[in-house]
């Protein structure tokens, strides 16, 4: 199956700053790459993902880019504010017969100090 | 807007007891995860539906098992609750088939095994 790993598990910037969270997976198949949100006792939440024909995507303060020859995929939040507080999870898509099922990586508890 | 919804935000059994969660989703989502979620380890795939009556075992299934009797509910069940099942259990729907991938979380219910 596919193993995903991410780093930092802790991340700590200041306002203002830019704050990077990377993943690597294993299985070359996967094609589908989400990144989630979680704030302090909510539900993790879709906040951009990207597929395996595109290098980049942005959305406002935030850019995923996605190597596929070095199996690494990355989140980049600019201009972080406290709301950015959180914990943010990457996944991979692995298809294993009948469904599209995700792999999550560890989680990186990122804070934005003000 | 997609309503995931979960039957419990928190329980407290005893060991050895049989402990069901349920889940709600209200979008005619084909696909329904259940996930268990632990400080360092991120989201864990436990079991997961794709159809009415159909179940595929996740990366963690042992002591767990589930039911999926109509479409939109996907419940959980610990035959005989452990202290180590304590955790927040999460579960999620996706549209399935060319309707994507991204996954939509309910609110998660935090389990306590004495």
């Amino acid at each position: 199956g596919e193993n995903v790993e991410q780093h930092p598990s802790t991340l700590s910037v200041q306002e203002g700053d830019s704050a990077v969270i990377k993943c690597t997976y294993s299985d070359s198949a996967s094609n589908y790459f989400p990144w989630y949100k979680q704030e302090l006792g909510k539900r993790p939440q879709l906040i951009i993902d990207i597929r395996s024909n595109v290098g980049e995507k942005k959305d406002q303060r935030i850019a995923v880019t996605l190597n596929k020859t070095a199996k690494h995929f990355s989140l980049h939040i600019t201009e972080t504010q406290p709301e950015d507080s959180a914990v943010y999870f990457c996944a991979a898509t692995f298809s294993s017969g009948s469904a599209r099922q995700l792999t999550f990586g560890s989680g990186t508890q990122l804070t934005v100090l003000p | 807007d997609v309503k995931v919804t979960q039957s419990s935000r928190y329980l407290v059994k005893r060991t050895g007891e049989k402990v069901f969660l349920e889940c709600v989703q209200d979008m005619d989502h084909e696909n329904m995860f259940w996930y268990r979620q632990d400080p360092g380890l991120g989201l864990r795939l436990i079991y997961f539906s794709y159809d009415v009556k159909m179940k595929e075992k996740g990366d963690i299934p042992e002591g767990y098992s589930v039911s999926r009797e109509k479409k939109e509910r996907f419940s959980l069940i610990l035959e005989s609750a452990s202290t180590n099942q304590t955790s927040m259990y999460l579960c999620a729907s996706s549209p399935g088939g060319g309707g994507g991938e991204t996954q939509y979380f309910g609110p998660g219910t935090r389990l306590l095994v004495l």
